[in-house]
């Protein structure tokens, strides 16, 4: 079973609108990471977030926003005022210290594209 | 701020030929991990060090091989390549044991392609 869900596999939007990107994960551990790391088109992965499973505050960075909500096992992204430098593929992933130890889960990513 | 650093950033072989990737992580940094991610596909956990120990191992296949150093960069070691190996391979490091807790800082990757 898919452990990290990406139902979005590919979104466009225009310039300057809003898009959130969703990610419902799955896991029996109490104690658990969420993740969102972004790969531009030049192929790194970059680090956007890090959550821990005991802190459901929501978090801003800017353009930035993730909800974290544990009763629907869900981890959403958004991004406000979208601009084409935001075009990329979007993972949202998981790591389960106790039944994965190192080994960090991705999901199949959402590629978004920005059109100005 | 300093990154992981992978080398090569490409590299070309043959079918049977062996390929070594190289990954130096961040300063301070003493895990590293390996994952891979083929075409289209999100990156697969391969294997990790801790302290110059293999820490954890994923769906690493047995003709590939890694080790962390002294100084803690990392090797990844892949003999008889196959076409199915043509793949972008990133290192990723953290600072202090892992165990999931400690976030993945990734390199720019190394994108191997297997004629």
């Amino acid at each position: 079973a898919q452990k990290v869900t990406q139902a979005q596999t590919e979104i466009s939007v225009v310039e300057k609108e809003d898009v959130t990107l969703d990610c419902v994960y799955e896991t029996r551990d109490t104690t658990y990471y969420l993740f969102w790391y972004k790969q531009p088109p030049s192929g790194e992965l970059v680090f956007l977030i890090r959550r821990n499973s005991f802190d459901e505050q929501n978090e801003i960075s800017g353009r930035y926003s993730w909800n974290f909500q544990k009763s629907t096992s869900s981890f959403n992204f958004t991004i406000t005022a979208s601009q084409v430098v935001d075009s990329a593929v979007y993972f949202c992933a998981l790591s389960e210290p106790k039944t994965s130890y190192d080994k960090v889960i991705f999901g199949p990513g959402t590629s978004l594209s920005v059109i100005p | 701020a300093a990154g992981v650093i992978q080398s090569p950033r490409h590299l070309i072989k043959e079918k049977r030929e062996t390929a070594t990737l190289k990954c130096y992580p961040i300063p301070r940094h003493d895990t590293v991990y390996w994952y891979q991610q083929g075409p289209g596909q999100d990156p697969q956990f391969l294997i990790s060090f801790y302290e110059k120990m293999q820490s954890d191992k994923g769906s690493i296949p047995d003709r590939f091989s890694a080790q962390q150093f002294s100084d803690y960069h990392s090797e990844l070691n892949m003999s008889s390549l196959e076409l199915g190996d043509s793949a972008l391979y990133f290192c990723a490091s953290s600072e202090g044991t892992s165990g999931g807790q400690e976030t993945q800082y990734f390199g720019p990757g190394t994108r191997l392609l297997v004629l």
